[in-house]
């Protein structure tokens, strides 16, 4: 059964302390990795996609890099702003949800 | 404005009413789909739609039905809601089955 595992499940960061997010899968054949942020009781909200082992994108203060095995969502210098669930989600035949890195960024 | 509009948005009903949630799309998308939100679950991918007419399971489609009769619209049936489908649903679209997706606002569903 392919497994996507996100770490840590909570992050607490202080504003302008930079982090990372881990997605781990266990998927052969990745056909795409997503990058989602949710704030509480919405959707959703897309962010990256990446295809290929050494891939990056970035956005603002966030950036996105893929290994075979692993997904990292950089945060540079986060601001309160910043604070959500951040979800990742691995395509191979059927799409599999992360259940997600909550990330609080106090000022 | 390209967005997924969700409706209602909040409903609280009774075991064995049956109901419907409607999902709307601007973005002549062909690709749909429905999630529930459960905590320490995550999101779990209920039924979702490649095109007019075509539907397929997901992961958890027990309990639910499914119709896309038009591009834009695809409506999640409840035929005999019980408690255990409280939950947050997202509709969601998707250019395509190996794209990005843009989820609607939520509804948040009480069965008692």
């Amino acid at each position: 059964e392919d497994q996507v595992t996100q770490s840590p499940e909570a992050l607490r960061l202080q504003e302008g302390e930079s982090s990372s997010l881990n997605c781990s899968y266990t998927v052969s054949g990745l056909r795409g990795l997503f990058w989602y942020r949710q704030d509480p009781g919405k959707g959703p909200e897309f962010l990256f996609t990446l295809y290929s082992a050494g891939e990056e994108k970035e956005k603002e203060r966030l950036k996105a890099t893929l290994t075979k095995k692993e997904s990292f969502l950089h945060i540079t210098a986060p601001k309160p702003e910043d604070s959500a669930t951040y979800l990742c989600v691995t395509r191979y035949s059927t799409l599999t949800f992360g259940k997600g890195t909550m990330l609080l960024v106090s000022p | 404005e390209a967005q997924v509009t969700q409706n209602p948005r909040y409903l609280i009903t009774v075991t064995g009413k049956k109901l419907t949630v409607t999902c709307s799309q601007n973005m002549n998308h062909e690709y749909m789909s429905w999630y529930r939100q459960d905590p320490g679950l995550g999101l779990r991918q209920i039924y979702y739609s490649m095109n007019v007419e075509v539907t397929d399971k997901g992961d958890v489609p027990e309990g639910y039905k499914v119709s896309r009769k038009e591009k834009r619209n695809f409506p999640l049936i409840l035929e005999s809601p019980s408690p255990n489908q409280t939950s947050l649903y997202f509709c969601a679209s998707s250019p395509g089955t190996g794209a990005e997706q843009y989820f609607g606002p939520g509804t948040r569903l009480t069965v008692t």
